[in-house]
């Protein structure tokens, strides 16, 4: 079955920027999104279609995507940014199925 | 604004069965596809079901595929998840969630409910 490859961990000081990364087979035919789960607290969709922030979502969340690969980055980093955070895209196939990544605990100290 | 507001969770044995509500409210809701997302204790999100905004489309992961069904009554604005032969690895927070689309991504999500499989 298909999945999103992410690090487990990622680790900033606060002000650095931060990139989280997620690989897969299709991503070049399939848009990724991102979202960000604070302790205790369902999802918040941060990034759509690749590069998109919905509104409310602060600038210093941008997304890319390129080949296999989708990285968000979060410029500026605060501590009020450690979350997890899962990228979430579908397969290339007619399956219709879609998958989330591992997650990435970001820590900022 | 969007809500969404999960129901019918609680503890079950393993090999019965359990149905999840969401009743949405905010949005309209026959406009939208409609997801259940899970996350097991301590463990990651895995995406569970989506359904389309007319009900014509609906689509399963692996995992549950042939035991879990969605569903949906767009005359109540609500949604669900027949679950059946559960087993202890459906133990997880349920969360359902509205598509930004028909049959895109989740955009806004529900409080989450637990479903615990235990004998």
């Amino acid at each position: 079955s298909y999945e999103l490859t992410q690090p487990p961990s990622v680790s900033v000081s606060p002000g650095q920027t931060a990139r989280i990364t997620c690989s897969g087979d299709a991503l070049p035919k399939r848009y990724a999104y991102w979202y960000q789960q604070k302790s205790g607290q369902a999802p918040v969709l941060v990034i759509f279609e690749d590069n998109k922030r919905p509104s409310g979502i602060s600038e210093r969340f941008s997304g890319s995507s390129s080949g296999t690969l989708a990285t968000l980055t979060i410029s500026g980093a605060q501590v009020d940014d450690e979350a997890d955070y899962f990228c979430y895209s579908r397969d290339s196939s007619d399956t219709h199925r879609r998958v989330f990544g591992g997650g990435t605990k970001l820590t900022v100290l | 604004q969007v809500h969404l507001v999960a129901s019918g969770g609680g503890v079950v044995q393993p090999g019965r069965s359990l149905r999840l509500s969401c009743a949405g409210s905010g949005f309209t809701f026959n406009a939208y596809g409609m997801h259940w997302v899970r996350q097991a204790p301590g463990k990651g999100l895995e995406w569970v079901a989506l359904i389309s905004n007319d009900g014509s489309k609906r689509y399963y992961a692996d995992t549950v595929e042939g035991r879990f069904t969605i569903s949906r009554d767009n005359s109540k604005n609500t949604f669900y998840l027949q679950m059946s032969s559960l087993t202890t690895e459906d133990t997880a927070i349920y969360y359902c969630a509205k598509d930004q689309g028909d049959i895109a991504a989740p955009d806004y999500w529900g409080q989450g409910i637990l479903v615990t499989v235990s004998s």
